[in-house]
C-alpha cells in the first residue's frame, strides 16, 4: 500500500521555526491531514486538507503540499509544541487511510 | 460539544475475544463514519478500518480480515469494535475515531482510548 515516510525526529529552539515534512509517491495529489499527539492523549487534527487549520488551532501551524513532498511548519515554536506529529493520507488504490510513522518534535 | 467515550481498560488471554464501544454525542451519529485506530505501545498509529454508521457496512484493512467486527448501535449513538483470536501484538491503545463521510476527510474528533493488553 501506499507509504508515507516521516524523520523520526526534529529538534528546535523555542522561537524558531520547525518543518515536518511527509514524503509520498505523488503526494501533491492527495489530500494530506496533521495530527499532533502529546503522551498519554489522543491524536489532534491540528491540519487538514494540506493546509486548512481547524478552529482553535493556533495560526502558528500551517501546511503545505506539493509534488512527492507534504510539510507541517510550525513557527515561534513553544515549548508546549513538543509532540509526537503525524501525517495521514487515503490511498485510492487499496482504499484504506494511512498514517505516516510520525515525527516526535523536541523543543530544545 | 461532540464527545466520543470510550469503555474502560481491558486485559486478555491470548486466544481470547475484547470488544470496545465508543459512545458518540453532540451531534448526528449518523452523520458520520467512525473510524478504528490502534496505537501498539511506544508505535505509530494504525488505522483498523471504519464503519458507515447510516448503513452498519462496515470495511476492515486485509491484515485484521477475519479476526475483526466494527457495528454500531445507532439507538445509543454506539459504535463496537470486536476483536478475536488476540495475540500480544493486538496489545494497544485502541481509539475510535470520527470522519466525515467522503473517504478523503480528515479525523476531527477521537476517542480518549482504550488500552487493550493481551498477557498470558
Amino acid at each position: 500500500s501506499y507509504v508515507l515516510t516521516q524523520p523520526p525526529s526534529v529538534s528546535v529552539a523555542p522561537g524558531k521555526t520547525a518543518w515536518i515534512t511527509c514524503g509520498g509517491n505523488d503526494i501533491g495529489g492527495k489530500s494530506v491531514h496533521w495530527y499532533q499527539q502529546k503522551p498519554g492523549q489522543a491524536p489532534v487534527l491540528v491540519i487538514s486538507y494540506n493546509s486548512d487549520r481547524p478552529s482553535g488551532i493556533p495560526e502558528r501551524f500551517s501546511g503545505s503540499n506539493s509534488g512527492n513532498t507534504a510539510t507541517l511548519t510550525i513557527i515561534r515554536v513553544e515549548a508546549g509544541d513538543e509532540a509526537d506529529y503525524y501525517c495521514q493520507v487515503w490511498d485510492t488504490g487499496y482504499r484504506v487511510r494511512v498514517f505516516g510513522g510520525g515525527t516526535k518534535l523536541t523543543v530544545l | 460539544q461532540v464527545q466520543l467515550v470510550q469503555s474502560g481498560t481491558e486485559v486478555k488471554k491470548p486466544g481470547a475475544s475484547v470488544k470496545v464501544s465508543c459512545k458518540a454525542s453532540g451531534y448526528t451519529f449518523v452523520s458520520y463514519g467512525i473510524s478504528w485506530v490502534r496505537q501498539a505501545p511506544g508505535q505509530g498509529l494504525e488505522w483498523m478500518g471504519w464503519i458507515s454508521t447510516y448503513t452498519g457496512d462496515p470495511n476492515y484493512t486485509q491484515n485484521l480480515q477475519g479476526r475483526v467486527t466494527m457495528t454500531t448501535d445507532t439507538s445509543t449513538s454506539t459504535a463496537y469494535l470486536e476483536l478475536r483470536s488476540l495475540k500480544s501484538d493486538d496489545t494497544a491503545v485502541y481509539y475510535c475515531a470520527r470522519a466525515d463521510y467522503g473517504s478523503a476527510s480528515p479525523f476531527d474528533y477521537w476517542g480518549q482510548g482504550t488500552l487493550v493488553t493481551v498477557s498470558s
